[in-house]
């Protein structure tokens, strides 16, 4: 199975911020990755497929970046709505496989 | 638009089996790969099986073979996950998703609980 890596699993920002979260692959998934957000007691929400592919109706503040084994998802301006917990996801192979999450608190 | 509705909160003794459903409106089932991801508390997201459109057949997470089985009602537009030996490693909340293996659709969730 594709492993997925996150870093930092905790980060604490500001209102204001632009915070970046990276996700590894432990193989190359090409551009085959998603990110989701969740936030405590709801369902996961997409946000990027495609590693770059910005989700009808999710702010363009969140954009996504990378191919291959290493990807990126920036927050250009933290909102207070953005705190809360990120996920991304491979679906290069049909096991697919999540992160471990990376919280984001308010600092 | 779909939408995904589950059923309620289980609680379960181990050894149990467990059976959550997911019901499609907006769409029907057939035109939708349905899966099943879940989340144990403070915990992580995990996916655990669903439909290759591509082989028609449903995949299973090695983690989860032999223990459940995914099937689907398609007169009712229900999707079913069933987990059977629970263990107290199972307490977690099931959710039912779609997608193009991404998930831009998510059901609620259902919480199981598996205590003695």
């Amino acid at each position: 199975d594709i492993q997925m890596t996150q870093s930092p699993s905790t980060l604490s920002a500001s209102v204001g911020d632009r915070v970046t979260i990276t996700c590894r692959a432990s193989q190359s998934i090409s551009s085959w990755l998603a990110w989701y957000q969740q936030k405590p007691g709801k369902a996961p929400k997409l946000l990027i497929y495609k590693a770059s592919s910005l989700e009808s109706g999710v702010p363009s503040r969140f954009s996504g970046s990378g191919s291959g084994t290493e990807f990126t998802l920036t927050i250009s301006s933290l909102q207070p709505d953005d705190f809360a917990t990120y996920y991304c996801q491979q679906y290069n192979s049909y096991t697919l496989t999540f992160g471990g999450g990376t919280k984001v608190e308010i600092k | 638009q779909v939408q995904l509705v589950q059923s309620g909160a289980e609680v379960k003794k181990p050894g149990a089996s467990v059976k959550v459903s997911c019901k499609v409106s907006g769409y029907t089932l057939t035109e939708l790969s349905m899966h099943w991801v879940r989340q144990a508390p403070g915990k992580g997201l995990e996916w655990m099986g669903g439909f290759d459109p591509e082989d028609g057949e449903t995949i299973y997470a090695q983690k989860f073979q032999g223990r459940v089985t995914m099937t689907e009602d398609t007169s009712t537009d229900t999707a079913y996950m069933e987990l059977s030996s629970l263990r107290s490693e199972d307490t977690a909340v099931y959710y039912c998703a779609t997608g193009e293996n991404y998930f831009d659709y998510w059901g609620q969730g259902t919480l199981v609980t598996v205590s003695s």
